[in-house]
């Protein structure tokens, strides 16, 4: 049982360039939630998502910032238009139950904006 | 007052010590809670729950206290393994039950 799959673990943009990461959840989760980490800091919570649902994004930044997570296929978190300021590590997890339950991470997608 | 406050520490101690960490929330209406893992900002790796009568697996005893509102961590034994860092994570507080999580308290284990 394949655990929580991202891709890629490294990417590097310039600033104005978009930026798309992908999830794929453990198998029979229908939950993802998506952090991010700046160095030095602690894991700051963005989305959180059910299959074609957006559960809660209230950490999402207003602008450039979307995410999804349809029916067949990963969840994506796209960011555009990248800014240095959006370097950071992307963490997802799944759920096999959500809202409140126990969740199992990706090992994340490094992002660097150059 | 921060939904979730942790120590950073650094928490230094020599091999075999018992060392505990504590984590409060802010919330009342937080329904789970749990510990989990990082090492060298790696991904979380969840490390226990916590349950409001306690729970123990091996070394580790995770303790919920409602009344004022924390949960700790209890390392019995340390190994130098143990060293990384430990994060609180509350969830379900809000409709929509999103986990937060703490800043993280940083353990070294010396020889």
């Amino acid at each position: 049982n394949a655990g929580v799959m991202q891709n890629p673990r490294h990417l590097v943009r310039r600033r104005g360039q978009e930026a798309r990461l992908r999830c794929s959840p453990m198998k029979g989760h229908s939950h993802v939630y998506w952090y991010r980490q700046l160095p030095e800091e602690g894991l700051k919570f963005m989305v959180y998502l059910q299959k074609e649902n957006i559960i809660d994004e209230s950490g999402m930044p207003k602008e450039r910032f979307s995410a999804e997570f349809p029916k067949e296929g990963p969840s994506i978190l796209r960011i555009q238009q990248v800014v240095r300021g959006d370097s950071a590590a992307y963490f997802c997890a799944s759920s096999p139950r959500g809202f409140g339950t126990e969740a199992f991470f990706g090992q994340g997608t490094r992002l660097t904006v150059v | 007052r921060k939904e979730v406050e942790q120590d950073p520490g650094p928490f230094n101690v020599p091999e075999g010590a018992t060392v505990a960490f504590n984590c409060t929330y802010s919330n009342s209406a937080s329904q789970s809670f749990f510990w989990y893992r990082q090492d060298c900002r790696k991904e979380p790796k969840l490390l226990m729950s916590v349950y409001s009568s306690g729970n123990e697996d091996g070394r580790f005893t995770a303790q919920l206290n409602r009344a004022s509102q924390y949960i700790s961590l209890l390392i019995r034994d340390s190994k130098l393994s143990d060293s990384a860092t430990y994060l609180c994570v509350f969830g379900g507080s809000s409709n929509t039950g999103k986990l937060i999580f703490g800043q993280g308290t940083t353990l070294q284990v010396k020889p």
